[in-house]
């Protein structure tokens, strides 16, 4: 079974700073990586998806980030944040198999301060 | 042109009831998932189908009855509430057989008193 670790459960980040937020995951088998946005009272919108090709993934938002397969890592990344990117952002796991279930990680709450 | 809906967006609600949630994608997706997401945000898949058929059932207490009338609906029943059902229900879909992530709806909210 897969499993997703999101190594920190709040960041703190000034408006116009950078931000990493850092997944780590655990699979025997080779996966398709996600990261979502939830914004306050509202769905989980996808933010980026890396399935395979380039380990450097573009998404919306001014948002990237990193497939890096010997240290299971996919980290997602913004130069410069804005006070509308106060969110809650999670990383999601799925193996490429019939197994469909996305396995999530806990979240990381980002709160852009001015 | 809401893409995954769901209703009803909040449902507040007597332990021991019974209710349901609604979800409805205009994707053309044929598989559909529901998802509980807790007090601490942590979300887990409880149901999956494809096609209407029952093809994902995570741990879930017999209480919760899903049911897909097409590809396009899947309602989650939940009979005998309990305060633990307390959490933010998600509908999900995506296109089987393709690396399309799943799209998600904007949750409901069920709150047991």
């Amino acid at each position: 079974a897969q499993s997703v670790t999101q190594l920190d459960s709040q960041v703190p980040v000034f408006e116009e700073a950078p931000v990493e937020l850092r997944c780590n995951y655990s699979s025997s088998v080779s996966v398709y990586l996600f990261w979502y946005v939830q914004y306050p009272n509202q769905g989980l919108q996808l933010l980026l998806k890396y399935l395979s090709g380039s380990t450097l993934v573009k998404g919306i938002n001014g948002f990237e980030a990193e497939f890096n397969k010997s240290q299971t890592s996919f980290h997602l990344r913004k130069p410069s944040v804005h006070i509308s990117d106060t969110a809650e952002y999670f990383c999601a796991v799925r193996t490429l198999s019939n197994d469909y279930k996305l396995s999530f990680g806990a979240g990381t709450t980002v709160t852009v301060r001015a | 042109d809401t893409a995954v809906s769901q209703t009803p967006k909040y449902l507040v609600t007597q332990m021991g009831n019974d209710k349901s949630i609604k979800c409805e994608q205009n994707l053309g997706h044929d598989t559909m998932y529901w998802y509980k997401q807790d007090s601490k945000k942590f979300l887990k898949i409880m149901f999956s189908y494809n096609n209407k058929e029952l093809i994902i059932n995570e741990t879930v207490p017999n209480r919760f009855s899903p049911k897909s009338p097409d590809k396009a609906h899947l309602n989650l029943h939940i009979n005998s509430l309990e305060l633990g059902d307390s959490a933010v229900y998600f509908c999900a879909s995506s296109q089987w057989g393709e690396q399309e992530p799943q799209h998600f709806g904007d949750g409901t909210r069920l709150s047991i008193l």
